[in-house]
């Protein structure tokens, strides 16, 4: 069955940097684009990024756009998050998640929670 | 960017009630636009995508209807497990989620 384990969250000051890491199995990862999608406490939800499914094509969401990048290992069927220059307001919980098409988001993981304080 | 806009942010019905969420989208986006549910300290679920589709799985009290920029979420008779946050999302252009609308049961 198609799983997606989100790992690397904690808490971390201001300025500093995180990476988070998506683990899938379950299905032929390298065959699916891949997304990044945020929730603030008691917030909605805001995608953040994707990556095509070899990597070649990055988007990213403006607010996080140039302190984020997005990468993956099709060797290790693992996504990647790395963010840089942290702010309070990235304090979230961060999921992966993959389209079945286009970005119709039908499987996601559990969540990996940033909190950003000093 | 596209922004999108549910109405009602919340929404308190009744076990049996006919519940309807609309979202707006600052632009057309077609039929690109997906539904999910969200309970507390759970990762969303898809529901409705493409507009109407029902995913594989999802009761068929749950519906959704519209293109370009207006859409509708239809639960035909509210149980007492939807109790959830109800989202919509495009994805014509980079994805984007409206704000959410709270269910309640009265």
């Amino acid at each position: 069955q198609v799983q997606m384990v989100e790992s690397g969250g904690g808490v971390v000051q201001p300025g500093r940097s995180l990476r988070l890491s998506c683990a899938a199995s379950g299905f032929t990862f390298s065959r699916y684009a891949m997304h990044w999608v945020r929730q603030a406490p008691g917030k909605g939800l805001e995608w953040v990024a994707i990556i095509s499914y070899d990597g070649s094509h990055k988007h990213y969401a403006n607010s996080v756009k140039g302190r984020f990048t997005i990468s993956r290992d099709n060797s290790k069927n693992t996504l990647y998050l790395q963010m840089n220059s942290l702010r309070v307001e990235d304090t979230a919980v961060y999921y992966c998640a993959r389209p079945k098409v286009g970005a119709v988001f039908d499987y996601w993981g559990q969540g990996t929670l940033v909190t950003v304080s000093s | 960017d596209i922004q999108m806009t549910q109405s009602p942010s919340s929404l308190s019905a009744s076990v049996g009630d006919r519940v309807t969420i609309t979202c707006q989208a600052s632009q057309d986006v077609s039929n690109y636009l997906n539904w999910f549910q969200q309970k507390p300290g759970k990762a969303p679920k898809l529901l409705i995508y493409d507009a109407s589709n029902l995913e594989t799985g999802v009761p068929s009290r749950f519906s959704g209807s519209g293109s370009g920029t207006d859409f509708t979420f239809t639960i035909s008779s509210l149980q007492p497990e939807d109790i959830a946050t109800y989202y919509c999302q495009q994805y014509h252009t980079l994805p984007a989620f409206g704000q959410g609308t709270k269910l309640e049961i009265k």
